[in-house]
């Protein structure tokens, strides 16, 4: 089946620090890959996400490659602030047919703390 | 606003009474998943509806759940016989899928349940 695995965190930077939170994926065919953020007290929302092999999203800073050949999907910023303290959600969405098709498939969550 | 609703926000209930959640989703969203997340882990499926079709439930649905969405418009969640193990955060999202709609999940902010 389908499933996400996230680095194991919690992570904590000093405002200004680079940013990378890895997340690799197993899937059949050519999924869709999501980040979402959840700030405190608030719910999931969509950070980027990249529908393709070799495509780039990005928001607010944040930038993930879809890289098919290492499964992989990974969240990076150049220069991380206080207010970028949440927790970050990797996820897929399968782009098969049936009846799966549209559901999305979360990874554990990785917790960022940024001091400054 | 127009995003998703939950209610209530927080409830907190003794083992083995019936719960019930309630999801207002995005007014034009024909799609509506329930998720459930524990703390420390990424949401979980649960279940969803295209419209007032219910069409894919998690195994970890247990008969014990049950979910509707009479009208295709709110959706409701019940739990009966709550046992501990249920205490957690109940998610819902809404997507407009289909044709040229790419079914991007919109979540509400959740509904946690405590089961003393």
């Amino acid at each position: 089946g389908n499933s996400v695995t996230q680095m194991e965190g919690p992570v904590t930077l000093s405002e200004e620090a680079f940013l990378t939170i890895n997340c690799t994926y197993t899937a059949t065919g050519y999924p869709s890959l999501f980040w979402y953020v959840q700030y405190p007290g608030e719910g999931l929302q969509l950070l980027l996400k990249a529908t393709k092999a070799d495509d780039k999203g990005s928001n607010k800073g944040f930038e993930a490659t879809y890289r098919k050949e290492t499964t992989s999907f990974h969240l990076e910023k150049g220069s991380v602030q206080v207010s970028d303290s949440a927790v970050y959600f990797c996820a897929l969405r399968a782009n098969a047919g049936g009846t799966s098709y549209g559901k999305l498939t979360f990874g554990q969550g990785t917790i960022l703390t940024v001091h400054p | 606003d127009t995003g998703v609703s939950q209610n209530p926000r927080h409830k907190i209930t003794k083992r083995g009474q019936n719960v019930t959640f309630r999801c207002d989703p995005i007014s034009e969203h024909n799609r509506l998943y329930w998720y459930r997340q524990t703390l420390g882990q990424g949401p979980e499926f649960l279940t969803y509806f295209q419209n007032e079709a219910q069409l894919e439930k998690s195994r970890l649905l247990s008969d014990r759940f049950s979910a509707e969405r009479p009208k295709g418009s709110f959706s409701t969640l019940e739990i009966q016989r709550t046992e501990q193990g249920d205490s957690a955060m109940y998610l819902c999202a809404s997507s407009l899928f289909g044709g040229r709609y790419t079914g991007e999940l919109f979540f509400g902010e959740g509904s946690r349940l405590t089961v003393l």
